[in-house]
C-alpha cells in the first residue's frame, strides 16, 4: 500500500528549462510534505518543504506546489542546471517524526 | 561537524549469514530511523526511536530484522539470518527533538551515506 507515489521514475529536461516532478499521496492526514534530493552513493539531503496550510513555497530555483484537494504536489526547478540531475524523492508526514516516502524520480539534465 | 555516520559502507555476504549494520547520529538529536532503499519500493522506513526507546517498528520486514539503540550516539540494525532478497541500500538518519508542539519544525531529517548490502 503506497500512501506517496512519484509515478515517472525517470525525467529528462534540457539545461535552463523547467523541470517538473510530481508526486501523489493518498492519506488525507498528512500535514507536512517534503522534498529529498539524493546523489549517487550519498544519502538524500532536504530540499524543500510544505505546511498543509499553504499551497506554494519557494526558495530560490525550487517551488513546491500543494493541491489538497487532488492529495497532489510538484516540484519545479527552474531553470534547470545540469548540478540538478539527481533522484528526487517526495516525502509526507501526519505528524510525529514519521515520514512516508515515495519511490523516487530520477532526473537528468541534459547540457 | 560531523554527520551521521553509518559503518561498513558496503557489505557482501553469504546467505544464512549474520549481517549489522552501524549508525552513529548527529549529536544532539534525539530521534533514528532505519530506512531501505529499493527499485521497487522507494525509500521504507524501518524503525525509528526517539530518545533511545522504538516508537515505531511497523516497517521491520520480519523477524530476521532487529534494531537496537543502547544510547544516544549508536544504533545497529542486525539481519539474522540474511537472505538475497534483504539486498539494498540501508539508511540511517537522525532529527532533532521533538518541538513545543510535539513536532519539529521542519521534520527534517539527516541522513547518512548509506550501507549498501549485497546477499549472495
Amino acid at each position: 500500500d503506497q500512501q506517496v507515489k512519484q509515478n515517472s521514475p525517470s525525467l529528462s529536461v534540457q539545461e535552463g528549462r523547467i523541470s517538473i516532478l510530481n508526486c501523489d499521496y493518498t492519506n488525507s492526514m498528512f500535514d507536512y510534505f517534503l522534498w529529498y534530493k539524493k546523489y549517487p552513493a550519498e544519502g538524500p539531503t532536504f530540499l524543500i518543504s510544505i505546511s498543509s496550510i499553504k499551497d506554494k513555497n519557494e526558495d530560490g530555483r525550487f517551488t513546491v506546489f500543494l493541491n489538497k484537494s487532488a492529495k497532489h504536489l510538484s516540484l519545479h526547478i527552474v531553470p534547470s542546471q545540469p548540478g540538478d540531475s539527481a533522484v528526487y524523492f517526495c516525502a509526507a508526514s501526519g505528524g510525529a517524526q514519521k515520514l512516508v516516502f515515495g519511490q523516487g524520480t530520477r532526473l537528468t539534465i541534459n547540457p | 561537524d560531523a554527520g551521521v555516520i553509518q559503518s561498513p559502507r558496503h557489505e557482501v555476504t553469504e546467505m544464512g549469514q549474520e549481517v549489522t549494520l552501524r549508525c552513529k547520529p548527529i549529536s544532539g538529536h534525539n530521534s533514528l530511523f532505519w530506512y531501505r532503499q529499493t527499485m521497487m519500493r522507494g525509500l521504507e522506513l524501518l524503525i525509528y526511536f526517539n530518545n533511545n526507546v522504538p516508537i515505531d517498528d511497523s516497517g521491520m520486514p520480519e523477524d530476521r530484522f532487529s534494531a537496537k539503540m543502547p544510547n544516544a550516539s549508536f544504533s545497529t540494525l542486525k539481519i539474522q539470518p540474511s537472505e538475497p532478497r534483504d539486498s539494498a541500500v540501508y539508511f540511517c538518519a537522525s532529527s532533532p527533538s521533538l518541538g513545543l508542539a510535539g513536532r519539529s519544525s521542519y521534520n527534517e531529517q539527516f541522513f547518512g551515506p548509506g550501507t549498501r548490502l549485497t546477499v549472495l
